[in-house]
């Protein structure tokens, strides 16, 4: 079955630095697109950034462009987000989510939680 | 600035039908956004329900359908449940690779 598990998130200051990084199994990883999207606490969701599936094509929300870091590792079945520059507004559970054709989010990770305060 | 909208909040009766939707401000929501919805519980992670717009996702009950309804996509339940009471979101293809999510709608079963 299709597993993402999510990893890295915790609490950092502003202005600092954090890599997640969103591990998948359970299905062919290197034949499909990723997806970061993320959830700030009670609100709702918010599209991050998009990976196609050889990682030559990335996509980054407004909010986002120019700070973060969409990445993948086909050879480690791994996602990855690079995040610099972080705000506090960038506090939120970041979920890693599998594509289905450009068309869907059809799996979903747990989530990790990022924490921007000082 | 694109906005997706959704209806903040609705409610509807254990085994009535409700429609949820998802429209633009500032165009018309067709298929060629690719409208997809999914449900998400407090404390999970989100639900694939539909996508093109009418096509379920694996798992999910016939209950649910996806349509174009003027100029928005909708998501209706007919004969709600229990379980059926959730976060719902919509989330659009603006081109370009960019995705936008709604604001979500909390439906409340009562």
């Amino acid at each position: 079955q299709v597993q993402l598990l999510e990893s890295g998130g915790g609490v950092v200051q502003p202005g600092r630095s954090l890599r997640l990084s969103c591990a998948a199994s359970g299905f062919s990883f290197s034949s499909y697109g990723m997806h970061w999207v993320r959830q700030a606490p009670g609100k709702g969701l918010e599209w991050v950034a998009t990976i196609s599936y050889d990682g030559n094509n990335r996509y980054y929300s407004d909010s986002v462009q120019g700070r973060f870091t969409i990445s993948r590792d086909n050879s480690k079945n791994t996602l990855y987000l690079q995040m610099n520059s972080l705000r506090a507004e960038d506090t939120a559970v970041y979920y890693c989510a599998k594509d289905h054709g450009y068309t869907n989010l059809d799996y979903w990770g747990q989530g990790t939680l990022v924490t921007v305060s000082s | 600035q694109t906005v997706v909208t959704q209806e903040p909040s609705f409610s509807v009766s254990p085994g009535g039908t409700v429609t949820l939707t998802c429209g633009l401000s500032s165009a018309s929501v067709s298929t060629s956004y690719y409208p997809s919805w999914y449900q998400q519980t407090p404390g999970q992670a989100p639900r694939s329900l539909m996508f093109l717009t009418n096509t379920r996702s694996s798992g999910v009950p016939d209950r649910f359908s996806g349509s174009i309804l003027g100029n928005k996509a909708a998501l209706t339940i007919t004969g709600a449940q229990a379980d059926d009471e959730s976060d719902y979101y919509c989330m659009l293809y603006m081109g370009s690779g960019i995705w936008v999510f709604g604001g979500g709608t909390r439906l409340t079963v009562l």
